[in-house]
């Protein structure tokens, strides 16, 4: 079966522009974590979706934001971006928030200039 | 913040058992272990997880000390493309907790 998708692969923003990325998760899956990484603060979660309702949110400010549709794709959004938001976003999917873990897509590479 | 304690790197020849460590002596009674690893520029890959006993899948075995203080992941045969990152994580599940990754150990796979 098909696994986590994520779209765009690469992007390249401006600073203070927005930006919206997608994940559509395993079929069935109805939990969605969003996930950070850089290399110098490493994978840190954002925020975790499970139908349409956000559950838990990591330590990220206001402009960071998303939302979860009633087909469990989520997107996610940054609003007036900085040089600092350049990094891997990644986005996990479980069927209920992660008794076996979560299956994680290849990720959304986001370029701040 | 990580509740796990890990070594930065290890090497591991090829066709020998790589055998990573991970210290988690601040786990509760209702935490997992789990392992993930990540390849570079992939998502992380879940690998196993265990309470208790030890755990063996196709993948990797899992072994837990008694005390759950610390566990051992162990990569039977490792081969070239089992160089990544690896990550001891603990965490309850079920409940759409965060999983706190921490640095990790760099394994490399030496030919």
């Amino acid at each position: 079966k098909a696994g986590v998708t994520q779209t765009p692969r690469y992007l390249i923003k401006t600073r203070g522009q927005q930006v919206t990325l997608s994940c559509s998760p395993i079929s069935g899956h109805r939990s969605v974590s969003w996930y950070q990484q850089t290399p110098g603060q490493g994978l840190q979660f954002l925020f975790e979706y499970f139908s349409e309702t956000q559950r838990n949110k990591g330590n990220f400010p206001g402009r960071f934001s998303g939302r979860q549709f009633s087909n469990s794709r989520s997107e996610m959004n940054v609003s007036t971006l900085e040089l600092g938001d350049s990094a891997l976003y990644l986005c996990a999917s479980s069927l209920t928030g992660g008794n076996y873990g979560y299956t994680f897509g290849s990720g959304t590479r986001l370029t701040v200039v | 913040d990580a509740k796990t304690t890990q070594p930065p790197s290890m090497d591991c020849a090829e066709g020998r058992a790589a055998n990573l460590p991970c210290n988690h002596s601040t786990i509760s009674g209702n935490e997992y272990v789990y392992w993930y690893r990540q390849i570079h520029s992939q998502g992380p890959q879940y690998i196993i997880h265990g309470l208790k006993n030890n755990e063996t899948n196709e993948m990797a075995s899992l072994i837990i000390t008694e005390d759950r203080k610390s566990s051992t992941l162990i990569l039977p045969h490792a081969t070239l493309r089992d160089t990544a990152v690896y990550y001891c994580i603990v965490r309850v599940p079920n409940t759409g907790n965060q999983f706190y990754f921490g640095t990790g150990t760099s394994l490399t796979v030496i030919p």
